[in-house]
């Protein structure tokens, strides 16, 4: 148990449906990171958000926003689905100090678009 | 452009086999290099190399750095069915806390 926790950890809805998925970092840990994994894919970085400011995008799409709550708890905002947009949501986090770059990963949200 | 890459990108070997997993890299003001493992399910951390030559160790998994040449190794001895998965490479950089992810090898052990 890496410490981050993802709701839901389920999630079937319809195209052109909006969805918000959670993510609760390790206790401690200020920098939450966002990825998206596709079927047999590699992990695309989506966003990157640190003590409630964001820090950097990667391929995250328009119709995607998240943001960081005071309590550091982050939400990832899917508005608009198509198809395509099902995969499994990853979020990560990682520590203040020496050890910034090791990110801990939470269990995955897998989206199915219908 | 920084770029990591691994090879191979699947490998199939037979329980009892040691394995050896390359990755290289290229980029900007390197601070570290991770290897994560991942079945079917979240990636899980393994090791984290900052030094050259210094190998890290965990049970039956090994690791280590070179970066005159811009590369690590992941050893594998001994393997097991369980060792079978994706094995995930990614390096940071000064300049940034992201990770640059490369596209993982596949891991089979048959029986």
């Amino acid at each position: 148990d890496s410490g981050v926790t993802q709701t839901p950890k389920h999630l079937i809805t319809a195209t052109g449906q909006r969805v918000t998925l959670r993510c609760s970092p390790r206790s401690g840990d200020l920098s939450v990171y966002w990825y998206q994994q596709s079927l047999d894919q590699g992990l695309q970085f989506l966003i990157q958000y640190y003590n409630g400011e964001e820090r950097a995008k990667g391929n995250i799409l328009e119709r995607f926003s998240a943001q960081q709550f005071p309590d550091l708890h982050s939400e990832l905002n899917l508005s608009s689905l198509e198809l395509g947009d099902s995969a499994l949501y990853f979020c990560a986090s990682s520590a203040r100090g020496a050890d910034t770059n090791t990110q801990y990963f939470g269990p995955g949200t897998r989206l199915t678009v219908l | 452009e920084d770029k990591v890459v691994q090879s191979p990108l699947s490998l199939v070997v037979h329980e009892g086999d040691t394995v050896t997993l390359n990755c290289s890299y290229e980029v900007t003001n390197f601070r570290s290099l991770l290897w994560y493992k991942q079945e079917k399910k979240a990636p899980t951390f393994l090791f984290m190399l900052t030094s050259s030559g210094i190998e890290k160790k965990s049970g039956r998994l090994s690791s280590i750095l070179d970066k005159k040449e811009l590369f690590s190794i992941l050893n594998i001895t001994a393997t097991q069915t369980g060792d079978s998965a994706v094995y995930l490479c990614a390096v940071s950089m000064d300049s940034n806390y992201q990770l640059i992810w490369g596209a993982g090898t596949k891991l089979i052990i048959k029986p």
